[in-house]
C-alpha cells in the first residue's frame, strides 16, 4: 500500500520556540494532505486541509498564524507550530490522498511535547 | 452535512470472542466507506474499505459490508486475538463533503 512518512516522530521543545513537522507521500502524488491533532480519549480533530500549490483551508477555531501549513509539492506538506506553548503538546498526524473517493493514507504521527 | 456514528467504547472481549463494532453514517451522494485501525503510539492504518452498496471489505479476518438501506458499515471479526487490541475508526469520503468524515473511534481491548 501507499506510504506516508512523518518527521520527526517525537520532538521536545521549549516554550516559545517553533517546530516544523514534515509529511511526505513516498510512493504516490497526493493532491490533498490533511493535518489532524489527536487528543486523549482518541478523538481526531481535523486542523486543516491543504492542496498542492494553494493556501491551506483551516477548520474553525484553528489559528492559521500559529499553525502554518505549506504544501510545496505533490509529495510534501509541512506544519509549523509557531511560538509553541505547553497547551500545544499533542499527537499530530498527517494524511494524504490522491482524490476524493480514494483512500486516505496516514503518517505514523508526531508526538510534540512543549516544556 | 456528512456524519459518522460509532458505538461507544471501550469494547472488552476475551480472546476468540466474536467482535462487532457498529458504524452508521449520513451522507449525500455515494461515499466510499472505510475502517482504519490505530495501534498504541502509531498513526492510522487502513484496515478495509468498500466503495459501493453491497460491497464487502475484508482484511486480516475483519470484514464489513456497505449497507445503503440501513446506512451502516459494521465491523466484524469471528475470533479476536490479543493483538487486535487497538482503536478502530469508521470513516467516509466522497459524500456531500470534500473532507473525509471520521467517527470518534472505538477502543477494543482483548484479554487472553
Amino acid at each position: 500500500g501507499a506510504v506516508v512518512s512523518q518527521h520527526p516522530s517525537r520532538v521536545i521543545c521549549k516554550s516559545g520556540t517553533s517546530v516544523k513537522i514534515e509529511c511526505r507521500s513516498l510512493d504516490f502524488q497526493a493532491t490533498t494532505m490533511f493535518w489532524y491533532r489527536q487528543f486523549p480519549k482518541q478523538s481526531l480533530m481535523l486542523m486543516a486541509t491543504s492542496n498542492e500549490g494553494s493556501k491551506a483551508t483551516y477548520e474553525q477555531g484553528v489559528e492559521k498564524d500559529k499553525f502554518l501549513i505549506n504544501h510545496a509539492s505533490l509529495t510534501l506538506s509541512t506544519l509549523t507550530v509557531t511560538s509553541a506553548h505547553p497547551e500545544d503538546s499533542s499527537f499530530y498526524i498527517c494524511s494524504a490522498r490522491v482524490s476524493v473517493q480514494e483512500t486516505q493514507y496516514f503518517g505514523p504521527g508526531t508526538r510534540l511535547l512543549v516544556l | 452535512g456528512d456524519s459518522v456514528t460509532q458505538m461507544e467504547g471501550p469494547v472488552t472481549l476475551s480472546e476468540e470472542a466474536f467482535l462487532t463494532i457498529n458504524c452508521t453514517y449520513t451522507a449525500t451522494g455515494y461515499p466510499s466507506l472505510f475502517w482504519y485501525v490505530q495501534y498504541p503510539g502509531e498513526g492510522l492504518q487502513l484496515l478495509l474499505k468498500a466503495t459501493k452498496a453491497d460491497d464487502k471489505g475484508s482484511n486480516k479476518g475483519f470484514e464489513a459490508t456497505y449497507r445503503k438501506e440501513t446506512t451502516s458499515f459494521h465491523l466484524e471479526k469471528g475470533s479476536v486475538q490479543v493483538s487486535d487490541s487497538a482503536v478502530y475508526f469508521c470513516a467516509l469520503s466522497g459524500g456531500g463533503s470534500y473532507i473525509p468524515t471520521f467517527g470518534r473511534g472505538t477502543s477494543l481491548i482483548v484479554h487472553p
